[in-house]
């Protein structure tokens, strides 16, 4: 089955500065990948996803990269804000619908 | 138009006892998925269900647990004879369309918290 891989699994950033988060994935079928941020004792919600057949994707502040070859994909945040702090998680799945396989997270904090 | 609704939040139940959770999809989605969190840790998939269908349970344990989407009515996601590793926030999903078009996302509801004593 898909394994999801998720790094770091904490990253500390000043206000302003950029947060880039890493996943990796081990199943070349999949082919569908959100990005879901939680805040404390709050549900999951959909910040971002991508598509395989797109190798970049951006909204404002947040950005996300695919690299199909090598089976890895990544979140980017820039301008960061204290509000961004929260756990992020990736996923992959065969394609948007199916069952989603997710990372561990990161949990992220932005300093004033 | 309501997100997805999750009910009870918490619940508490002593070994041995059972735990019925329960999940309204939001409104014209007919697919449901269940995911158990421990704490520190991400989401693992347990059981996606259509309407009065299991589609994929291969993430739920095959002893105590079991799970149903009728007709009518919110999806219920059950633990039989509850042990104190089943503590662990439950979290649906629900998705608008079929598996493979776009814009299928997944919306999650708020979760139960489980506690087992």
């Amino acid at each position: 089955g898909e394994n999801v891989e998720q790094h770091p699994s904490t990253l500390s950033v000043q206000e302003g500065d950029s947060a880039v988060i890493k996943c990796t994935y081990s199943d070349s079928a999949s082919n569908y990948f959100p990005w879901y941020k939680q805040e404390l004792g709050k549900r999951p919600q959909l910040i971002i996803d991508i598509r395989s057949n797109v190798g970049e994707k951006k909204d404002q502040r947040i950005a996300v990269t695919l690299n199909k070859t090598a089976k890895h994909f990544s979140l980017h945040i820039t301008e960061t804000q204290p509000e961004d702090s929260a756990v992020y998680f990736c996923a992959a799945s065969p394609n948007s619908g199916y069952a989603l396989n997710f990372g561990k997270g990161t949990s992220l904090l932005v300093t004033p | 138009n309501a997100g997805v609704m999750q009910n009870p939040r918490h619940l508490v139940r002593r070994r041995g006892q059972e735990a019925r959770l329960r999940c309204s999809p939001m409104k014209g989605h007919s697919h449901v998925y269940w995911y158990r969190q421990l704490p520190e840790e991400g989401l693992k998939f347990m059981v996606y269900l259509q309407k009065e269908n299991i589609i994929d349970e291969s993430g739920m344990p095959k002893e105590r647990f079991s799970a149903e989407f009728p007709k009518e009515g919110p999806s219920i996601l059950r633990i039989q004879q509850v042990v104190r590793g089943d503590s662990a926030a439950y979290f649906c999903a629900s998705s608008p369309l079929q598996p493979g078009s776009s814009y299928n996302e997944q919306f999650f509801g708020p979760g139960t918290r489980l506690t087992v004593l």
